[in-house]
């Protein structure tokens, strides 16, 4: 089973803030790797997939990227909307979901 | 405009089986696959499987054995059985679509909104 880990598991910043968020694969997933936004009560949004592809309709600031089999979120400016928690999934074998990184105001 | 919609008991005794449907609308199940995913309350999310419309299943590893995720095309809907639940299987139950072909490298893209369904005696 591909375990996914993530770090910071808490990140506090204030808007305008540029934000990253890391996440590791325990083995090659090539550039399967999806990255997703929930707010309380609310489902995930997706955000990128393939490790760098913008969704449509999701804001420019949000990027993915990745070396090997870390993986990295970068918001570039941080707005108010964006305070949320953030998940990372590998859908290279299966489905697995990172535990995930909340973003709180500083 | 793609809606998913989960519907079934909130309440499951311990031991029972729990059945959840998720409705599609806007959109044909007869393509792509379709998935379940959980969030025990405060926590994070789980995968719990995906079927393809064909019928094809995976399953998480972990909950394989008390899993079934079956296929409704005539009414636009699949569906999700867990045997032999208990307090752990309480969660946030959604549905999920994942667009692709069979063998496609795929991540869901339109979810439901998501129904809380608790184990208790």
């Amino acid at each position: 089973d591909i375990q996914m880990t993530q770090s910071p598991s808490t990140l506090s910043a204030s808007v305008g803030d540029r934000v990253t968020i890391t996440c590791r694969a325990s083995q090659s997933i090539s550039s399967w790797l999806a990255w997703y936004q929930q707010k309380p009560g609310k489902a995930p949004k997706l955000l990128i997939y393939k490790a760098s592809s913008l969704e449509s309709g999701v804001p420019s600031r949000f990027s993915g990227s990745e070396s090997g089999t870390e993986f990295t979120l970068t918001i570039s400016s941080l707005q108010p909307d964006d305070f949320a928690t953030y998940y990372c999934q590998q859908y290279n074998s299966l489905f697995t979901f990172g535990p995930g990184t909340k973003v709180d105001i500083k | 405009q793609v809606q998913l919609q989960e519907s079934g008991p909130g309440l499951v005794k311990p031991s029972e089986t729990l059945s959840l449907t998720c409705t599609v609308s806007g959109a044909s199940i007869s393509s792509y696959y379709w998935s379940w995913i959980r969030q025990p309350p405060g926590k994070g999310l789980e995968w719990i499987g995906y079927i393809y419309y064909s019928g094809r299943t995976n399953y998480n590893p972990s909950l394989k054995s008390r899993v079934t995720i079956s296929v409704d095309t005539s009414k636009n809907q699949f569906s999700l059985k867990l045997s032999s639940v208990t307090a752990a299987d309480t969660a946030v139950y959604y549905c999920a679509r994942v667009p692709g072909a069979y063998g496609d490298y795929v991540t869901p893209d339109y979810w439901g909104q998501g129904t809380l369904v608790t184990v208790s005696s």
